[in-house]
């Protein structure tokens, strides 16, 4: 089983709309991160939590809230979704400020 | 600004010679850079790190190189291998923000059989 998976793995959704991804580790990690990559921009960080009670903006959260539920699971909200918010989205966790980040396998969000 | 830049968005490269993957950056904070891979339809994989005390690290076929003074690492692979076709992403990290990566915006890497 996957350490880090990600619900759903492709969504379409119309403008407007309010979605959620989430994601679940089995790892045990207390961090935790959402990206977002676009073509020829690579991946751009859009919140981080460093535990349960620890969520902090990255270099481009506007358009975008999270909730930590617990220290497994991180999910990441699109209030009203807009097309621009079209891209591949990929969770993250690790364990410290030297050690890997482990992703998921990522979300594909088209918003027409 | 794109603090971390991957000036090649692709390189081909014959099966068993080097893949050489070049990455700069512009912010002297950075202390800890590391290199991911990623193949389609799958999260980028851990590939390879150093800190900013070395210049060097060496894991099998993947060695990366750190010039402080220019501002640049590059990612060798040797020998090249068919499946080593792969996205490769350079990251970076300064001490005071964590482990927040900030990442370039990838190399496509083929190897030719």
């Amino acid at each position: 089983d996957a350490d880090v998976t990600q619900t759903p793995r492709n969504r379409i959704t119309k403008t407007g709309k309010r979605i959620m991804l989430e994601c679940s580790q089995t790892k045990g990690h207390d961090r935790m991160y959402w990206y977002r990559q676009d073509p020829g921009l690579g991946l751009r960080l859009i919140y981080y939590s460093f535990d349960v009670k620890d969520i902090n903006k990255g270099e481009i959260s506007d358009g975008y809230s999270v909730s930590r539920q617990a220290q497994a699971k991180f999910s990441l909200s699109l209030e009203s979704a807009i097309p621009n918010q079209t891209a591949l989205y990929f969770c993250a966790t690790s364990s410290g400020r030297w050690e890997t980040q482990y992703f998921g396998p990522g979300t594909r969000l088209l918003v027409l | 600004d794109q603090q971390v830049k991957q000036n090649s968005p692709s390189l081909s490269v014959q099966e068993g010679r080097i893949s050489i993957l070049n990455c700069d950056y512009t912010n002297s904070m950075f202390d800890y850079f590391l290199w991911y891979k990623k193949y389609p339809a799958e999260g980028p994989t851990f590939l390879i790190s150093i800190s900013s005390i070395k210049d060097k690290n060496e894991d099998g076929r993947f060695t990366v190189f750190l010039n402080k003074s220019a501002k640049h690492l590059s990612l060798h692979i040797v020998p090249s291998q068919p499946g080593d076709s792969a996205v490769y992403f350079c990251a970076a990290s300064a001490g005071e923000y964590g482990n927040k990566l900030v990442f370039g915006a990838g190399t496509i890497l083929r190897v030719k059989s």
